[in-house]
């Protein structure tokens, strides 16, 4: 089974650009999650998708941060403008039972 | 208070030993359990998953939990300097939204 796929690995951008992060979940899986995980601690819940809909977006930043699920299949999560606060690893994750499986991350550093 | 409580560490222990890794959290209506390893750079991987209180088994692997202390564990035997990483605990109530701990490094020396 392949795993949870994202691109890119890596962004640095200046504060106030604007960058976009693109994920690929488990095939099959309906719920797809994206993570903000600060050096030192856990992940933090941004935005979960059930299929195409959002299920809880809460703890997203809607100001500045917006995420979509086409299709119900992969999602894109942007942030525009940028604050040097949003340096961290975005992690994309999906599950079809209770079991969360995580995609490699996406570092983000904002300088 | 937080919702998931985790020991940053870093915990270092010899090549060999009994590692023990632990979680308490205090929302009763977690039901569900998860152990993750995250290496250094890398997304977290699931290593355990458990339901019910008492003990789960896999490999050098060990989860407990006991529900009556919200106190949840993770052993490892016969640590391997592989075993350094990340661990997170994670829980939920079954409705798929998981508070994760915020993970403590584990380090195995040779």
């Amino acid at each position: 089974e392949a795993g949870v796929a994202q691109s890119p690995r890596y962004k640095i951008i200046e504060k106030r650009q604007s960058v976009a992060f693109w994920c690929n979940p488990i095939s099959g899986h309906a719920t797809l999650y994206w993570y903000q995980q600060i050096l030192g601690q856990g992940p933090k819940l941004l935005i979960q998708f059930q299929n195409n809909g959002v299920v809880d977006d809460s703890q997203l930043p809607k100001d500045r941060f917006s995420a979509e699920r086409l299709k119900g299949v992969d999602s894109t999560l942007k942030i525009q403008p940028a604050k040097l606060e949003d340096s961290a690893v975005y992690l994309c994750a999906s599950s079809s039972n209770l079991a969360v499986h995580f995609g490699p991350g996406t570092r983000l550093t904002v300088t | 208070q937080k919702e998931v409580e985790q020991d940053p560490g870093p915990l270092s222990v010899p090549e060999g030993a009994i590692v023990s890794l632990n979680c308490t959290y205090s929302n009763s209506a977690f039901q569900y359990f998860m152990w993750y390893r995250q290496y250094s750079r890398k997304g977290p991987e699931l290593l355990m998953y458990t339901y019910s209180s008492g003990n789960k088994e896999d490999g050098r692997f060990t989860a407990q939990v006991d529900k009556s202390s919200k106190y949840i564990s993770l052993f490892i035997r016969d640590s391997q300097p592989s075993d350094s990483a990340t661990y997170l605990c994670a829980t939920t109530p079954g409705t798929y939204k998981y508070i994760f701990g915020t993970g403590t490094r584990l380090k195995v020396l040779a």
